[in-house]
């Protein structure tokens, strides 16, 4: 089961700050986070398991509530670099450890 | 450079036909990962082989299949193509059977059934 990005657009501007969110119906075993550009491979930017604390990539971190099945990213002092297509992809509790990917937020930053 | 090859990058192809798209992973990856990735569906999983072995299926269809060869590398065979067919079809390989450092993607496989 897919899980649920919101929202599915944002636009901002460049140096403000933005949060995308991630939800599961399953138990969660980890929380995997990708930005795409238009024509580009999806690109890896971190992975949160459960358990684990929040991570961060310069000024891109996220966080993982266990008990309520969700993922936050986000995006302080937006640069234009960060448009794109942002994925979670979650990975269940369960025997299959399939990856399966949300719906995809697109972020454009403007200058 | 993502370390993860696929070819072609292009194809066009009519209706009905066969097409084989392959994939090798980035060195010391032992998992490959298949994905279609179209318009109004997202990032659709397919299916993974782990050494050699296919180790989860997703939403593939019977028409498609796959393997993963000694070398480790990958195929993925579309066959009676349809015009819905037509996609984005992406490649990523992990370390391991769970992908606990991420998948690193391929740049991909532009089919388009005409």
């Amino acid at each position: 089961q897919q899980p649920v990005q919101s929202p599915q657009a944002v636009i901002l501007r460049e140096g403000e700050d933005a949060v995308i969110n991630c939800s599961s119906s399953k138990a969660l075993y980890s929380v995997h986070w990708y930005r795409q550009k238009h024509g580009e491979a999806p690109v890896f930017l971190m992975i949160l398991l459960k358990g684990g604390e929040q991570k961060g990539h310069d000024k891109i971190s996220a966080s993982f509530n266990e008990k309520k099945q969700q993922s936050s990213l986000y995006l302080t002092a937006s640069q234009l670099s960060y448009s794109g297509t942002y994925f979670c992809g979650a990975i269940s509790s369960g025997s299959a450890r399939q990856l399966t990917f949300g719906s995809g937020t697109q972020l454009t930053v403007l200058p | 450079d993502s370390g993860v090859t696929q070819t072609p990058k292009h194809l066009i192809t009519a209706t009905g036909q066969r097409v084989t798209l392959r994939c090798s992973p980035r060195s010391g990856d032992l998992s490959v990962y298949w994905y279609q990735q179209s318009l109004d569906q997202g990032l659709q999983f397919l299916i993974q082989y782990y050494n050699g072995e296919e180790r989860a299926k997703g939403n593939i269809l019977e028409r498609f299949s796959a393997q993963q060869f000694p070398d480790l590398h990958s195929e993925l065979n579309l066959s009676s193509l349809e015009l819905g067919d037509s996609a984005l079809y992406f490649c990523a390989s992990s370390v391991g059977a769970v992908p606990n450092y991420g998948y690193t993607f391929g740049s991909g496989t532009r089919l388009t059934v005409v």
